[in-house]
């Protein structure tokens, strides 16, 4: 299976503090994106990170990817009650088919 | 305003009984997909299609057709029902040379089968 793994499944934070989210996958890969997903709603695109980066910033996110692990993780700092979503990281896998393959997520909850 | 829309977004229905979920975008991408979404499961794709008149099975396409007869409609079709389809269901749009970079997503749709 191309399916990796995201832990944790579920974390619950304090505002302010920051969140850290990890991925793991087993093949390799072009680019790695996180999406977030408000409460049964659609997913949203939030950052992309290629297989020969090793470190990306948008505003508050920062993303980190370590192909020889394998791994990849999302820190949302100074987190808000507003970022209260399950993220989900997918992965664009080194040929194969023309698709993404998802993570099951980790729930996060920030608490005002 | 740039997005995918997806009806109805709730729907309970019986087993057996025929349903379509209409997809529709306006930013003219080549590409879209369905996927379900289950707990525990994460998103998996049913159907996709890279153009008009071309599609292909995703991960998990028994129980479901589509079809693609113009650029910016993908609808889901249910001919029959079964309960372990009761899922969120989630069309996806993307250029072709960003299928791989960014996907737009709809809403969603829960349909629950009784």
């Amino acid at each position: 299976s191309q399916q990796g793994e995201e832990d944790p499944q579920a974390l619950s934070i304090q505002e302010g503090e920051n969140a850290t989210m990890n991925c793991s996958y087993k093949t390799s890969i072009n680019n790695l994106q996180w999406y977030r997903q408000n409460s049964g709603r659609g997913l949203v695109h939030l950052i992309l990170i290629r297989s020969n980066e090793r470190e990306k910033h948008s505003g508050r996110l920062r993303v980190t990817l370590d192909t020889s692990k394998k791994s990849s993780s999302l820190l949302i700092t100074a987190s808000r009650a507003a970022d209260t979503a399950s993220y989900f990281c997918a992965r664009a896998h080194r040929g194969g088919s023309e698709k993404l393959v998802f993570g099951k997520g980790t729930k996060l909850t920030v608490n005002p | 305003e740039a997005q995918v829309t997806q009806n109805p977004r709730y729907l309970i229905t019986v087993t057996g009984k025929k349903l379509t979920v209409t997809c529709s975008q306006n930013m003219n991408h080549e590409y879209m997909s369905w996927y379900r979404q289950d707990p525990g499961l994460g998103l998996r794709q049913i159907y996709y299609s890279m153009n008009v008149e071309v599609t292909d099975k995703g991960d998990v396409p028994e129980g479901y057709k589509v079809s693609r007869k113009e650029k910016r409609n993908f609808p889901l079709i249910l001919e029959s029902p079964s309960p372990n389809q009761t899922s969120l269901y989630f069309c996806a749009s993307s250029f072709l040379a960003d299928i791989k970079e960014t996907q737009y997503f709809g809403p969603g749709t829960r349909l629950l089968v009784l």
